[in-house]
């Protein structure tokens, strides 16, 4: 089983709609992340997580929110979904080991076309 | 401010030759770096990671990467390609004073030719 788990894989949703994406993981992580891939752009971070009790806003929030359930999950809405939130969402977890000295692990990734 | 930049968008290569993708990373403080692919429809792998030490890092599927301060890079490489390289490529930077976010760079597509 996939350790960084996201569903749905695809979803297409019309403008103004509330969406949920959502992450789980069994890496026993801390800190998790949820991205979104723009073609030419990389990936750009939205929100991070250190624990269930500590989130903080990555470059694009606006427009999004999340909810960390528990340590293993950690979801991403969008309140009222608009054509250029169209993007591919990724989830990661990292495993702090101090001194920064942190690496990412990715899920496979939520395709979200917003119509 | 912290950026990453990977000039190439598209490269080509023919199966068997050799591959550098080049990287080149803005940051003040001691840079932690990341090399990723991405295949169609598939999520990010980690290719490897360069933390500290030796500036010549081995990573999985024949990759390796060297880190060279003086010049801000660290670009990936491979002696020998294979069809089933074709993937896009990311390279990233880690911000730890800004809770660990990776910043990465726009990544370069790779086409082989048989």
């Amino acid at each position: 089983d996939a350790d960084v788990t996201q569903t749905p894989r695809n979803r297409i949703t019309k403008t103004g709609k509330r969406i949920m994406l959502e992450c789980s993981q069994t890496k026993g992580h801390d800190r998790m992340y949820w991205y979104r891939q723009d073609p030419g752009l990389g990936l750009q971070l939205i929100y991070y997580s250190f624990d269930v009790k500590d989130i903080n806003k990555g470059e694009i929030s606006d427009g999004y929110s999340v909810s960390r359930q528990a340590q293993a999950k950690f979801s991403l809405s969008l309140e009222s979904a608009i054509p250029n939130q169209t993007a591919l969402y990724f989830c990661a977890t990292s495993d702090y080991r101090g001194a920064g000295a942190d690496t990412q692990y990715f899920g496979p990734g939520t395709r979200l076309t917003v119509l | 401010a912290q950026s990453v930049t990977q000039p190439d968008i598209h490269i080509t290569v023919s199966e068997g030759a050799s591959l550098e993708l080049r990287c080149n990373y803005s940051y003040g403080a001691t840079p932690y770096l990341f090399w990723y692919v991405q295949s169609p429809g598939q999520g990010l792998q980690l290719l490897l990671k360069y933390f500290s030490g030796d500036t010549l890092v081995q990573g999985i599927k024949g990759f390796e990467a060297e880190f060279k301060r003086s010049q801000s890079s660290f670009n990936l490489r491979k002696p020998s390609v294979h069809w089933s390289d074709a993937a896009e490529y990311f390279c990233a930077v880690l911000i730890y004073n800004q809770g660990g976010k990776l910043i990465f760079g726009q990544g370069t597509e790779l086409s082989v030719k048989p």
